[in-house]
């Protein structure tokens, strides 16, 4: 299994760029999230999923949109990079909440200059 | 909505002590997680518990329900347990709740 995987490893956008993080995942897992990682913040999540065709946003959803048309697939979509943006992004996934495991995704650092 | 603390923040060792982590949550939950992060690396889960306390090597985590804390050690610590150490609460079918992290570093 390969888990969970992210692309790209590294972006760099200009303000006002859109694109898309890539998120998989091979455990047929129903539950997907991405967070962000900012120094001194911990992991703030962005958007989570509870199954194909269900999410939901979470404590910072603003300039980011999330689809889930399959099990596997979880992709975050930035609309019009902003500065604030610029992050490290993990995309985790899990069999459920509550008691089990959380495996994450290598993480994807973003500079928006 | 939960409020998971860690203490410390930042912690430096000498290899060899026995070193703690703190983690506290305002809400009752049904589990409480313990990640790590290594320097510019993934997070991987360490530890899940609901009660009691787990063993996995060098590593012990607890959990005091009643008082709404966990805490992690490290026993005989070496310069590669160096990382972030991350507490996250999960309460019912509701989004983690994670802590801000500890970094460790382990000097030999």
């Amino acid at each position: 299994n390969a888990g969970v995987t992210q692309t790209p490893k590294f972006q760099v956008l200009k303000t006002g760029q859109s694109m898309t993080l890539q998120c998989a995942q091979d455990m047929n897992h129903e539950y997907m999230s991405w967070y962000r990682q900012d120094p001194g913040m911990g992991l703030r999540l962005i958007h989570y999923s509870v199954g194909a065709g269900i999410t939901d946003q979470g404590e910072v959803p603003n300039g980011y949109n999330v689809s889930r048309s399959t099990t596997e697939d979880f992709p975050l979509r930035l609309l019009s990079a902003a500065p604030s943006q610029t992050s490290v992004y993990f995309c985790a996934s899990s069999s459920g909440l509550g008691y089990n495991e959380q495996f994450f995704g290598p993480g994807t650092r973003l500079t928006v200059l | 909505k939960n409020e998971v603390e860690q203490s410390p923040q930042n912690l430096t060792a000498q290899e060899g002590e026995f070193i703690t982590i703190n983690c506290s949550y305002s809400v009752g939950i049904s589990a409480l997680h313990w990640l790590q992060q290594h320097p510019g690396g993934g997070i991987v889960s360490l530890f899940m518990l609901s009660s009691g306390k787990k063993k996995h090597g060098r590593l012990i985590a607890t959990i005091n329900i009643q008082e709404k804390h966990s805490s992690l050690h490290i026993t005989a610590s070496h310069p590669r347990d160096s990382a972030v150490y991350i507490c996250a609460a999960a309460s019912g079918n509701t989004p983690l709740v994670f802590g801000k992290g500890t970094r460790l570093s382990v000097i030999a």
